[in-house]
């Protein structure tokens, strides 16, 4: 079974600093990684995914996340936090085939001005 | 476009009333998805449509929960009887073809609170 795990429920940067945001997965095979933000009162966005190809993955807003799988990690980054970052973010696993999202408990983040 | 419509926004009952929770996917989305946060925990996956056919209900926590999607719209999900542990945030998320290849949308979600 596949199963996420997201180091740190609560993170807390300067603005203007790197936002690194920790995602670890477990699976027996090689699975599609996502990253979701969740703005206050709002749904769930796609960030930025991985299915096949290059390791580093560029999404919007700035973020980026590498997959390495020696280290069954899934980091995602940002060189320079703005306000505007200050949300609840998801890292989410699924097979290839499979039709269902399994998420990590979620990293909130907050800038500090 | 419009998005993902979700409704009641909240919902506030009592245990072991019914409450029935709708979704309005993005039109023309074939995939529809349920999924459910308690209790500040991790979202999980309840069930997945495709048109109006459940293709993967391994989600559904019990046979309190039912799932239905005539005519492969809209989408409700009724609690009957509601317990206390079905508090939480459900999603509703759809999308025109498999996630892996399209971004899924999602609703604000139906905060459910039992008391």
């Amino acid at each position: 079974a596949q199963s996420v795990t997201q180091l740190g429920s609560h993170v807390s940067v300067s603005e203007g600093a790197l936002v690194l945001l920790r995602c670890n997965y477990s699976s027996s095979v090689p699975p599609y990684l996502f990253w979701y933000v969740q703005y206050p009162n709002q749904g769930l966005q796609l960030l930025l995914k991985y299915t096949t190809g290059a390791t580093l993955v560029k999404g919007i807003n700035g973020f980026e996340a590498e997959f390495k799988k020696s280290e069954t990690s899934f980091h995602l980054t940002k060189p320079s936090a703005h306000m505007s970052d200050a949300a609840e973010y998801f890292c989410a696993v699924s097979l290839q085939g499979a039709q269902k999202l399994v998420f990590g408990q979620g990293t909130r983040l907050t800038i500090n001005p | 476009e419009a998005g993902v419509t979700q409704f009641p926004s909240h919902s506030v009952i009592e245990k072991g009333q019914t409450v029935t929770l709708r979704c309005d996917p993005i039109s023309g989305h074939d995939n529809l998805y349920w999924y459910r946060r308690v209790m500040g925990k991790e979202i999980k996956f309840l069930l997945h449509f495709v048109k109006e056919s459940k293709q993967d209900e391994s989600g559904m926590p019990n046979n309190r929960f039912l799932a239905e999607r005539t005519g492969g719209t809209y989408s409700t999900l009724k609690v009957q009887p509601a317990e206390l542990e079905d508090s939480g945030v459900y999603f509703c998320a759809s999308g025109p073809q498999g996630f892996h290849n399209s971004p899924l949308h999602f609703g604000n979600g139906t905060r459910l609170t039992v008391t």
